[in-house]
């Protein structure tokens, strides 16, 4: 069983358009977050959610909201897609109760917006 | 947030060890020095974390110099599955018990058959 897996593995779009991610960890984690890594490879955090509440909410445009029905599902929609947001996003989760222990990362989303 | 510095890349030879240095000469006290690597086209996976002391698990070893300003991790006998991007990354910010992994550009290791 995969333990973090996101949906779609590709997505190709139009720019305007409107998408969304979907995220499901079943590793009884409470904590789960979205890094997007753009074409340099560089991976950065966008959100954390804790229990459904948001916790970490880096500089990202209001065109991305988050949405935490549940603490094992944490989806990332997109309004009016635009050309930069062409990128690999990564769902992770993690267990806020143990210090320092690993996050487990998806296999990824990318993302191609034309 | 708490900077590290890696090479960008390096290369070795399959069933050879490999050591893979990281230098964080801001670290804090509190700091936690993590290790995750990246294969090519999948996401991050965890590696190994260590405050103090070495650690060893069935992936790696991490050596962590005295003073912690640098770090080293071992990969015991490589293989061409370790071909991969590792990144080195102090802990930071637990903000209300969610871990901000910061990643830098990380080092790009080859391994050659």
């Amino acid at each position: 069983d995969t333990a973090v897996s996101q949906t779609p593995k590709y997505l190709v779009t139009q720019m305007g358009n409107d998408k969304s991610i979907k995220c499901e960890q079943n590793l009884g984690h409470d904590t789960m977050y979205w890094y997007k890594q753009d074409s340099k490879k560089f991976l950065k955090i966008m959100f954390s959610y804790n229990n459904k509440e948001l916790i970490i909410n880096e500089t990202v445009p209001n065109r991305f909201s988050p949405k935490s029905p549940d603490k094992a599902h944490l989806n990332l929609h997109i309004n009016s897609l635009e050309l930069g947001d062409s990128a690999v996003y990564f769902c992770a989760s993690s267990n806020r109760q143990v210090r320092n222990t690993e996050a487990f990362f998806g296999q990824g989303t990318r993302l191609t917006v034309v | 947030d708490a900077k590290t510095t890696q090479p960008n890349s390096m290369e070795s030879n399959e069933e050879e060890p490999v050591h893979l240095p990281c230098n964080h000469s801001t670290i804090s006290g509190t700091d936690y020095i993590h290790w995750y690597r990246q294969l090519p086209s999948q996401g991050p996976e965890y590696v190994i974390h260590g405050l103090t002391s070495n650690v060893n698990n069935r992936m790696a070893s991490l050596a962590i110099a005295e003073d912690r300003k640098s770090s080293t991790l071992i990969l015991h006998r490589a293989t061409l599955r370790d071909a991969a991007v590792y990144y080195c990354i102090l802990r930071d910010d637990i903000i209300q018990g969610a871990q901000k992994l910061v990643f830098g550009q990380g080092t790009r290791l080859t391994i050659n058959p």
